[in-house]
């Protein structure tokens, strides 16, 4: 079956750089997408990555090896806000449409 | 005013009740969808709608059935209620038209208790 793994708790530092690691075990998908999720909230979206690489959006970066079967989130200059859940998540491209989350890392930001 | 709402936002039930849970988005986007979420787990697809006409299970629809009434309007129901369908639901849509075409938008989510 498909499935996407992550660390279930990251914590750092005000100001540090964190990078919260997804690897899958499925092919066949289009692109590897990542959500913030703060208590209480809904998930919304931070980046996707449909081609190999480095994809930056202001603090956020986001990239993905389909040769290694992993992507990663990274996250600079923390702030106390970006405490939350981040899940990656992805759709496949063959057979039945799936679109699939991982299991969610809890980042905290400590002061 | 919120692209995708989501009513009720709290509701607690009892075993073997029927409950609607309705999502209506402004978004104009055609494809919606709905997830369940436990805690300290991902979010799992339930059912997914890419058009009027096009309902699909998703990974985990058993004991839930849905209703595509309009573009705008998605709902979920739970024929007879058992207490591990206690969760938070979330309907989503996205944009087929859009260079990302599964990009999910959430709404607020519906916190469900039964009892």
């Amino acid at each position: 079956g498909q499935s996407l793994e992550q660390p279930s708790e990251v914590t750092a530092v005000e100001g540090a750089i964190v990078q919260i690691n997804c690897t899958y075990q499925t092919s066949g998908f289009y692109g590897l997408s990542w959500y913030q999720q703060h208590d209480g909230g809904a998930p919304t979206f931070l980046s996707y990555n449909g081609l190999d690489g480095l994809e930056e959006t202001g603090r956020f970066s986001s990239f993905l090896s389909r040769s290694d079967s992993y992507g990663y989130l990274l996250l600079q200059e923390l702030q106390m806000k970006d405490s939350a859940s981040y899940f990656c998540a992805l759709s496949r491209a063959s057979g039945t449409y799936k679109y699939i989350f991982g299991t969610g890392t809890r980042l905290k930001v400590l002061a | 005013d919120a692209d995708v709402t989501q009513t009720p936002r709290n509701r607690i039930t009892k075993t073997g009740k029927r409950i609607m849970l309705e999502c209506s988005q402004t978004k104009g986007h055609d494809r919606m969808y709905w997830y369940r979420q436990d805690p300290g787990l991902g979010l799992r697809l339930i059912y997914y709608s890419f058009d009027v006409k096009d309902i699909n299970k998703g990974e985990i629809s058993d004991g839930y059935s849905v209703s595509r009434q309009a573009q705008a309007k998605f709902s979920l129901s739970l024929e007879s209620a058992i207490p591990n369908q206690t969760a938070l639901y979330f309907c989503a849509t996205s944009d087929v038209t859009s260079g990302n075409t599964d990009t999910q938008y959430f709404g607020p989510g519906t916190r469900l208790t039964v009892l």
